[in-house]
């Protein structure tokens, strides 16, 4: 069966520390990936998402980047975060196709 | 390009029926229904595609009228376990990109 791990957890980090945030899928090949963020009782926003290995396509200018360097993990980054980067990251993958998302647990992330 | 949700937010009784409609400006490939609960990752509920379908899911179902572009999702004898938050999210292109946008979110909470 498949299966998605994210961490960690929680985060909190300063403002102006760097960032990363790994998320990877098992029990699948070539699947679509996806992160989201999510503001504290706000809706999802999807910040980028990846059809394959170093294909990234960016959703919202940013200093948010993102990878993936294997074809099951994709890895979110930031050199310097602001206070506005706090929320809740999700990542998520889905088979190619007409098929649902499955989102990981979540990262809980406070910029302080 | 977001999708439109409404309500914002709902309260119910046990037992009685809710709909969460969702609407978009454009053309769309597919709807996606996902509820989340506090805290915790969103889940798939179904997904409906262009051509107009209507799909169930237990008590929960959902239509897709393609000619005005619009989804709801029926809850009927709505039961304490089904509330949470309700995102609806859409995808236009699946020959360009593979990806859904997420609608605010509509809050549903059932009252004992």
């Amino acid at each position: 069966s498949q299966t998605i791990h994210q961490w960690p957890a929680t985060l909190v980090q300063p403002v102006g520390s760097p960032l990363s945030l790994e998320c990877t899928v098992e029990g699948t090949s070539n699947p679509n990936l996806y992160w989201y963020r999510q503001a504290a009782g706000r809706g999802l926003q999807l910040l980028f998402y990846s059809v394959g290995i170093g294909q990234i396509s960016s959703e919202v200018p940013q200093n948010l980047s993102a990878s993936r360097p294997q074809d099951r993990q994709f890895i979110l980054s930031s050199k310097k975060l602001l206070l506005s980067d706090s929320g809740f990251y999700l990542c998520a993958w889905s088979v190619k196709g007409n098929y649902g998302y499955t989102f990981g647990s979540g990262t809980r992330l406070t910029v302080v | 390009q977001q999708p439109v949700q409404s309500p914002q937010a709902v309260i119910l009784r046990e037992g009685e029926d809710a709909v969460i409609n969702c609407s978009s400006s454009k053309a769309l490939y597919s709807v996606h229904w996902y509820r989340q609960k506090h805290g915790e990752a969103p889940v798939f509920l179904m997904i409906l595609l262009k051509g107009g379908e209507q799909k169930g899911h237990d008590k929960i179902s959902a239509s897709f009228n393609e000619k005005k572009q619009q989804s709801s999702l029926y809850l009927t004898a709505s039961q304490l376990s089904y509330s949470g938050t309700y995102f609806c999210g859409t995808e236009i292109d699946r020959n360009r990109d593979d990806k859904i946008i997420f609608g605010k979110g509509t809050r549903l909470h059932i009252l004992p």
